[in-house]
């Protein structure tokens, strides 16, 4: 079946305006995630979705960032008055269980590089 | 806060070795860690997911171990092909959701 996909691939932007990352999951999986990856740094947490419930927003690095799901499937990643160190490739990926189970994989998709100029 | 470190930041090896990748980390409370391959422009692909009460899994010629008490975790590729080359990420999920990375090993194997 098909994978988790995002889009757009590539986003260019300047500084100031505001972007709208989106995430279409597998079918049928209850959590999604949001991660971030920086040039030269590791991927970093944003948030996560149980449903349509976000329980954990503490990984979003500023209020500028904000995030929905809706349907139990997509979810939009905004943020708004972009800069340049949002500049990243922002990954999506769901799972089929319950967040935090032993077992649970997250399967990613190929993630938005955004790029603010 | 979980680190996770990962050596060596970047290997090259030529076709057919066996190689080892590093990876440690700070908290032994663990639910499960995990081995994911990236190519460029592509999301991640799990390799090999190891639940805190296993010691290892394999998969072809993947062999992931965790010692949990050290705070290690090894992958071992056997054979390497140049099909291998991407970066390798290793990644622990603590008691949560929010999976912990490395920063990755960038493999090369050559011809």
């Amino acid at each position: 079946g098909a994978g988790v996909s995002q889009s757009p691939s590539n986003k260019v932007t300047e500084k100031g305006k505001d972007v709208e990352l989106r995430c279409d999951p597998i079918s049928g999986h209850t959590a999604l995630y949001w991660y971030r990856q920086s040039l030269g740094q590791g991927l970093e947490f944003l948030i996560y979705f149980q449903g349509n419930s976000a329980p954990d927003k503490s990984g979003l690095p500023s209020d500028r960032f904000s995030a929905e799901r809706t349907g139990g499937s997509v979810s939009t990643l905004t943020i708004q008055r972009t800069q340049q160190e949002d500049s990243a490739v922002y990954l999506c990926a769901s799972s089929p269980g319950l967040a935090g189970s032993s077992t649970d994989t997250q399967y990613f998709g190929p993630g938005t590089r955004l790029t603010v100029l | 806060k979980q680190e996770v470190t990962q050596i060596p930041a970047a290997l090259s090896v030529p076709e057919g070795e066996n190689l080892v990748l590093n990876c440690s980390f700070t908290d032994s409370a663990i639910y499960n860690l995990q081995w994911f391959r990236q190519d460029p422009g592509k999301g991640l692909t799990s390799l090999l997911l190891i639940q805190s009460s296993q010691r290892e899994q394999t998969s072809g010629r993947l062999n992931a171990s965790l010692d949990k008490s050290s705070g290690r975790s090894t992958l071992y590729i056997a054979a390497s092909q140049p099909g291998d080359s991407a970066t390798y990420l290793c990644a622990v999920l603590p008691t949560g959701y929010a999976l912990n990375f490395g920063k990755g090993t960038s493999l090369l194997v050559t011809p």
